[in-house]
């Protein structure tokens, strides 16, 4: 079954310092990317999706994300974190080798140091 | 607009008890979603509805667990009997339409705890 990578379930960050969280998918036809995230004891909030386009796409709060097909990835980027990022990520793909449905990786819990 | 709201937020249950959740969807969202986060892991799809037809039950451990969406609104996702193992949070989420791409908005979870 085709799968997406969430390297790293622990990330941190001081704050004002890049936040980089890594996805990587497996399936030969890229699918729709997006990311996710999750404060304590709240529901998932999209960050932000590619479908099709621009490769560079931003989001909310000041992040983005590179989709590269070359390297199957769409790494979510902000250039300097804030106390507020501290939360769970999740990428999520969907497409037609994912049975067409959302297909969430495992998450990254980024933590921020005053 | 208001979100998707599910209740209750919390359930504690002893093993071979049953329980069941409510989800209420954004108002003219067509599509509903009930996912399975087991701790540490992403969301699991467990059953997306159409209105009120099933798109897809493949992952639904259809021995013990059930959903229905009745009137194409609400819905509700019941266990019986739980296990051990049926400890997650139960996210509902929805969407306008049910095409690949399209945004999933999500509720804030019911958290089940079988012990």
């Amino acid at each position: 079954a085709q799968s997406v990578t969430q390297l790293g379930s622990h990330v941190s960050v001081s704050e004002g310092a890049l936040v980089l969280l890594r996805c990587n998918y497996s399936s030969s036809v890229p699918p729709y990317l997006f990311w996710y995230v999750q404060y304590p004891n709240q529901g998932l909030q999209l960050l932000l999706k590619y479908t099709t386009g621009a490769t560079l796409v931003k989001g909310i709060n000041g992040f983005e994300a590179e989709f590269k097909k070359s390297e199957t990835s769409f790494h979510l980027t902000k250039p300097s974190a804030h106390m507020s990022d501290a939360a769970e990520y999740f990428c999520a793909v969907s497409g037609l080798e994912y049975g067409n449905k959302l297909v969430f990786g495992a998450g990254t819990i980024l933590r921020v140091k005053s | 607009e208001a979100g998707v709201a599910q209740s209750p937020r919390y359930k504690i249950i002893e093993k071979r008890q049953s329980v069941a959740f409510w989800c209420n969807p954004i108002s003219g969202h067509a599509t509903l979603y009930w996912y399975q986060q087991i701790l540490g892991q992403g969301p699991k799809l467990l059953i997306q509805f159409q209105n009120n037809g099933v798109v897809d039950d493949s992952q639904l451990p259809k021995d013990r667990f059930s959903a229905e969406r009745l009137k194409g609104v609400d819905s509700t996702l019941k266990i019986q009997p739980a296990k051990l193992e049926d400890s997650a949070v139960y996210l509902c989420a929805s969407s306008e339409i049910s095409g690949e791409s399209d945004t999933q908005y999500f509720g804030p979870g019911t958290r089940l705890t079988v012990l």
